[in-house]
C-alpha cells in the first residue's frame, strides 16, 4: 500500500532562518507531487506541484522553493524565512498521468511558526 | 487562471442537512472533488464526481453538479458532530498534469 511521510509535525523558526521541509511517498511510481499551503483564512494555496524529478512547477511567486531530488522525495525549502510565511504546510500526491480521474493523499501537515 | 470559491462558514443543527456549495472557472473540468479535514490533520477525500454527470450519491452525501453554472454542491443529509470540520471543493485542471486546485474550504460546525 502507499503511504505518504511529511516531517517535522511542527516547527517554529526564526525570521531569516532557512527551511527545510521533507516528504517522502511509499509504494507507488512517479507521482505527481504537491505542496499547499494553508495560512489562516485563507483555505489551501497550491505552491508547487512536481510531475517528475527536477520538474518543477511554481504557482506562486513567493520566497520558497521545492526540490524533487529522487522519484517520490519531495522537499520544500526557503533560503530565509518571513513572518509571512507561517503556516500549515501540506504535501501530497496523486497517481501519474492525465484525464483519470485521481484522489489526492495527504500528508499530515507542518505547522510552521516564524516568530 | 483557474479558481474555485467556497463560502467560508456554514453552521447547522443535529440532524438537519448541510449543503455546502463550490464554484469554479475551468471550463473544461473533468472531476470535481470534495474532500474533508479534520483539526489538525491533513485532507482525506470524500467522494468525487465525473463532469458527464449531474448528480451522485454515497449513503448520507449527496454530490450536485451543474456544468453550465459550473456550480457544485455537496449535501450531507442528518448531520453529525462527527461531521464537523473543513471541506473543501477541488477542481482537477484539464491543464494536464491532474493538477488539484482547491477552494478556500467550508468549515462546517454542528450544533446540537
Amino acid at each position: 500500500s502507499q503511504t505518504i511521510h511529511q516531517w517535522p509535525a511542527t516547527l517554529v523558526q526564526p525570521v531569516g532562518s532557512p527551511l527545510s521541509l521533507e516528504c517522502t511517498v511509499e509504494g507507488t511510481s512517479n507521482p505527481n507531487l504537491y505542496w499547499y499551503r494553508q495560512a489562516a483564512g485563507r483555505g489551501l494555496q497550491l505552491l508547487f506541484y512536481s510531475v517528475g524529478i527536477g520538474q518543477i512547477s511554481s504557482e506562486v511567486p513567493q520566497n520558497l522553493s521545492a526540490s524533487r531530488p529522487q522519484d517520490r522525495q519531495f522537499i520544500l525549502s526557503s533560503k530565509k524565512l518571513l513572518l509571512s510565511d507561517s503556516g500549515f504546510y501540506l504535501c501530497a500526491w496523486s497517481a501519474p498521468g492525465t484525464g483519470a480521474s485521481t484522489e489526492a493523499f495527504f500528508g499530515q501537515g507542518t505547522r510552521l511558526t516564524v516568530v | 487562471g483557474e479558481d474555485v470559491e467556497q463560502s467560508l462558514f456554514l453552521s447547522v443543527r443535529e440532524g438537519d442537512s448541510s449543503v455546502i456549495n463550490c464554484t469554479y472557472t475551468d471550463s473544461s473540468s473533468t472531476y470535481l472533488y470534495w474532500y474533508k479535514q479534520e483539526p489538525g490533520a491533513g485532507l482525506q477525500l470524500l467522494t468525487y464526481i465525473f463532469s458527464n454527470m449531474d448528480m451522485k450519491q454515497d449513503q448520507r452525501l449527496t454530490v450536485l453538479l451543474n456544468k453550465k453554472d459550473k456550480h457544485l454542491s455537496l449535501r450531507i443529509a442528518d448531520t453529525q458532530t462527527g461531521d464537523s470540520a473543513i471541506y473543501f471543493c477541488a477542481d482537477q485542471f484539464s491543464g494536464g498534469y491532474n493538477k488539484l486546485i482547491f477552494g478556500a474550504g467550508t468549515r462546517l460546525a454542528v450544533h446540537p
